[in-house]
């Protein structure tokens, strides 16, 4: 089953609203957590990197203000896009690492679209 | 810097294996992957290797891998047509650092 949950699976929204995405981790805590992007046809680009307890790291050309993250609890992030826009619509996806030695799992992801 | 590239199509007969190619630059790399990823959906691990291995099968699966050329294959034998899906091939330096995809193959199953 699911190790790693994604909420909500597919938003869609107008313009300058502002949108939230969680990624929990199931029945294992996660001190990191990661935030990917996928535009159609694209491959997937790491967003940033969010450990629990403090800031995110961005990777270059992501913005910080735009793309706000919260990892608050060892089993919870969350990826908040502010004052959306079209050019914003995209599949995010998130990871987490589930234990020694395993890879990272990947969420369902949330496929955004902003009118 | 860090890249990963692959076919981005491949066309293959039902019941016939597939081979999809990847290569990649960083010789640091740890953690190999391949990801599947069906229309609409998110990403399934399908199978990943260690960089001091040569190959790992898994059923259906075998991935092979040449370090020296930095080369990465995954083969599906008798593929079906639940096997049409796009695969990612991905490498990390260590498992709690960030994934590197290539662009991905859509694998196109002719009946």
């Amino acid at each position: 089953g699911a190790v790693v949950s994604q909420h909500p699976s597919r938003v869609i929204c107008k313009s300058g609203t502002s949108v939230k995405i969680e990624c929990r981790s199931l029945d294992f805590q996660a001190t990191t957590m990661f935030w990917y992007r996928q535009f159609p046809k694209q491959s997937l680009m790491l967003m940033a990197t969010s450990n629990e307890g403090s800031k995110a790291t961005y990777e270059q050309g992501v913005e910080k203000d735009k793309f706000l993250i919260n990892h608050a609890s060892l089993t919870l992030s969350t990826l908040t896009v502010t004052s959306a826009h079209p050019e914003d619509s995209s599949f995010y996806i998130c990871s987490a690492l589930t234990g020694y030695d395993q890879p990272q799992h990947f969420g369902d992801g949330t496929r955004l679209s902003i009118l | 810097g860090e890249d990963v590239e692959q076919s981005l199509f491949l066309s293959v007969r039902e019941g016939d294996s597939s081979v999809i190619n990847c290569t990649y630059t960083d010789s640091s790399s740890t953690y190999l992957y391949w990801y599947k990823q069906e229309p609409g959906a998110g990403l399934q691990l399908l199978t990943y290797i260690f960089s001091n291995m040569d190959m790992k099968q898994d059923q259906r699966l075998t991935v092979l891998l040449n370090k020296k050329d930095k080369h990465l294959s995954l083969r599906i034998a008798d593929t079906q047509t639940g096997d049409s899906a796009i695969y990612f091939c991905a490498e990390s330096m260590d498992r709690d650092d960030k994934i590197i995809f290539g662009k991905g193959t859509r694998l196109h199953i002719l009946p």
